[in-house]
């Protein structure tokens, strides 16, 4: 089974202040078919996951410009320019080139 | 748009089985694969297992003899039974479409206690 493995868990960030998050995988999501299979969800307090960026660095629609995705092989990083008050909640990296689907344990974004 | 929504039971008692149902509007189940997700309280995402608009499943191996997923397509909607259920089955439980790779759309979950 693929580990996705996240780092840092908790992140306290000043608002208009940058904040990054890494994502490690156990084995390399690159497929065959050249796409990598690395996604970032947004869990805001009291709501369902939504996704942020498929793909490594391909953002969905409607999410803002300052999120941005980066990274290849095993290695993977979300970075938000400029935090704002709305980005609050868990950040979870999740494979899915391989079953059993995995994501990692979450890191918690918190404004300062 | 695809919308979801989870139903069943809010306590099952432990041994017991707990089921859940997710209803889908906004398009027909038999074209994409569908997922299960939980997440125990304060705790991170777990991925359950899937079924495809063929029927085939697929389950995490931790939860592999204890869950049954299937579809009803009459009904436009997608099951989860988790046998022997114990206190550490106590979850939000989500359901979500898989489409382009990814799990694309999430019902708004359903917490479920595991106690007598």
């Amino acid at each position: 089974d693929i580990v996705m493995t996240q780092t840092p868990l908790s992140l306290s960030v000043t608002p208009g202040q940058p904040a990054s998050i890494s994502c490690k995988s156990s084995q390399s999501l690159l497929q065959s078919d050249g796409k990598t299979y690395l996604f970032w969800y947004l869990q805001k307090p009291g709501q369902s996951p939504q996704l942020l960026i498929y793909e490594v660095s391909n953002r969905f629609s409607g999410v803002p410009n300052r999120f941005s995705g980066s990274g290849s092989g095993t290695d993977f990083t979300l970075k938000i320019s400029r935090v704002e008050a709305e980005d609050v909640g868990f950040y979870y990296c999740m494979q899915t080139i391989e079953l059993p689907y995995s994501f990692g344990q979450g890191t918690k974004l918190e404004i300062k | 748009q695809f919308q979801l929504e989870e139903s069943g039971p809010g306590l099952v008692k432990p041994s017991e089985t707990l089921s859940l149902t997710c209803s889908v509007s906004g398009g027909s189940i038999s074209h994409y694969h569908w997922s299960w997700i939980r997440q125990p309280p304060g705790k991170g995402l777990e991925w359950i297992g899937q079924i495809s608009d063929s029927g085939s499943t697929n389950y995490t191996p931790s939860l592999k003899s204890r869950v049954t997923i299937s579809m009803d397509t009459s009904k436009n909607r997608f099951s989860l039974k988790l046998s022997s259920a114990t206190a550490a089955d106590t979850a939000m439980y989500y359901c979500a479409r898989f489409a382009f790779g990814v799990l694309l759309y999430w019902g708004p979950g359903m917490f479920v206690i595991v106690s007598s």
